[in-house]
């Protein structure tokens, strides 16, 4: 069965700190996989998207790495600041069909306090 | 910043109502989805297109219904509401790009439906 699963499901920084959010998955064949940054009450906003042959990818303070033979990426958030409390989610899309099915994790809820 | 719109963004409205929530994009792309999203849960797929006159259900079986007749517009329909449809509803849109489906998905800022 195709998953998404994200750890941990919730976390609470101090500003300036850095943190790492993970996300393994289960999906194939693998296509591509996403992380999104929703702000509560608001629509999801990309931040990056890796094919297979990408194993880094970075968005300012935002870093992901990609190891498709584990099947696992993490999301690494350098020197927080408090606009970054969001829930931020995994997608991953496989290429089995011409939809290129996503498969969306629960989201990992970051709060960053000052 | 992503040229996709929902309206209306907050709407409560009570059982056996019908209701349209709107959603459009100026960016051409051919697809168009709607997807529901609970509290702490992922986003299921209820409906997609891939272009003018072409409608699919998605994963998640909802008893809505859309319509694509101009690029720009896709429409959710809910002939007679009920609690059970409280959620929030995401529509987002993509250009198509190849069988990798590197497309950049697209959200508009979703439609909060209260139905009491």
């Amino acid at each position: 069965k195709n998953q998404v699963e994200q750890s941990p499901q919730s976390l609470i920084i101090l500003e300036g700190k850095n943190c790492t959010l993970q996300c393994n998955y289960t999906v194939s064949p693998f296509s591509n996989l996403r992380w999104y940054k929703q702000d509560t009450g608001r629509g999801p906003v990309s931040l990056t998207i890796m094919t297979f042959s990408e194993n880094t990818k970075s968005n300012g303070r935002y870093t992901a790495t990609l190891d498709a033979d584990t099947k696992q990426s993490s999301l690494h958030i350098t020197a927080s600041q408090l606009s970054d409390s969001a829930s931020y989610i995994c997608v991953v899309s496989d290429r089995g069909s011409t939809l290129g099915r996503l498969y969306f994790g629960r989201g990992t809820q970051l709060t960053v306090w000052p | 910043e992503a040229d996709i719109y929902q309206t209306p963004r907050y709407l409560v409205i009570g059982t056996g109502k019908k209701i349209t929530l709107e959603c459009s994009q100026t960016m051409g792309h051919d697809k168009m989805y709607w997807y529901q999203q609970d509290p702490g849960m992922e986003l299921h797929l209820i409906h997609y297109s891939y272009g003018v006159n072409s409608t699919e259900k998605g994963d998640l079986s909802s008893e809505s219904t859309v319509s694509r007749i101009r690029t720009e517009h896709f429409p959710l329909t809910l002939e007679s509401a009920r609690p059970s449809h409280t959620s929030q509803y995401l529509c987002a849109s993509s250009e198509s790009v190849g069988v990798a489906n590197t497309g950049e998905l697209f959200f508009g800022e979703g439609s909060r439906l209260t139905v009491l």
